[in-house]
């Protein structure tokens, strides 16, 4: 399976934005990417995914490089709310019942 | 509610007993899968369930473990014989179907489980 890279931790102050990258060099033309946060003692959450365009919906943006190898997700306004573990994961287009989280980003944010 | 609802949402008990945990998927969701999360580590994958075809048991560790879904709805992870580490957080997820890209998936908060 094609492989992920995060930084182990970053960050932010609120009300600020914030720009967490990914690698995926190895990333197929069929993979999609994905990006879940998982809150302190919650299970993790669905934010945003994209295949080569730009993606923007009511909680982030994804921007994706053009050789598709790395990706950003982008809060725009940092909240206290936003502090979690956040996950970029790589989805073939089918048969893809798992997904495989790695460590993730954690964020903290700082009022 | 809306979301994925497990249950308990904390369990300890003795090494050597057997235990269920439980998940209601939202409803109208036909795909539903098992995680479990050891501490401070990410998600490993134990079972799928897709409508009425026969589920995917490939990420299940031992025999000890095994998981049924009745009626397209709730499933039940039963672990016989607990280990202390089978100790980790047990996390379900439903989506509307599975094997699409496209389709997010819905976790619940999980079971915290704790073998002494």
């Amino acid at each position: 399976d094609a492989k992920t890279t995060q930084p182990n931790s970053m960050e932010s102050n609120e009300e600020e934005p914030v720009h967490l990258p990914c690698n995926h060099s190895t990333i197929s033309g069929t993979d999609y990417i994905h990006w879940y946060r998982q809150l302190p003692s919650q299970g993790p959450e669905y934010v945003i995914h994209g295949l080569t365009s730009n993606v923007n919906n009511r909680m982030a943006s994804l921007a994706i490089a053009e050789d598709r190898k790395s990706s950003t997700l982008i809060l725009h306004r940092a909240t206290l709310r936003d502090a979690a573990v956040y996950y970029c994961i790589l989805r073939a287009e089918y048969n893809n019942n798992d997904m495989r989280f790695g460590a993730g980003t954690r964020l903290t944010v700082k009022p | 509610g809306a979301g994925v609802s497990q249950s308990p949402s904390n369990k300890v008990t003795e090494k050597g007993k057997d235990v269920e945990l439980r998940c209601d998927p939202i409803s109208g969701h036909t795909a539903l899968y098992w995680y479990r999360q050891s501490l401070g580590q990410g998600l490993e994958f134990l079972i799928y369930f897709q409508g009425n075809s026969a589920p995917d048991k490939s990420g299940l560790p031992s025999d000890r473990f095994s998981a049924e879904r009745t009626g397209g709805s709730v499933s039940t992870l039963t672990i016989q014989r607990t280990q202390q580490e089978d100790s980790a957080v047990y996390l379900c997820a439903s989506s509307l179907v599975a094997g699409y890209s496209n389709q997010p998936q819905h976790f619940g908060d999980g079971t915290r489980l704790s073998i002494l």
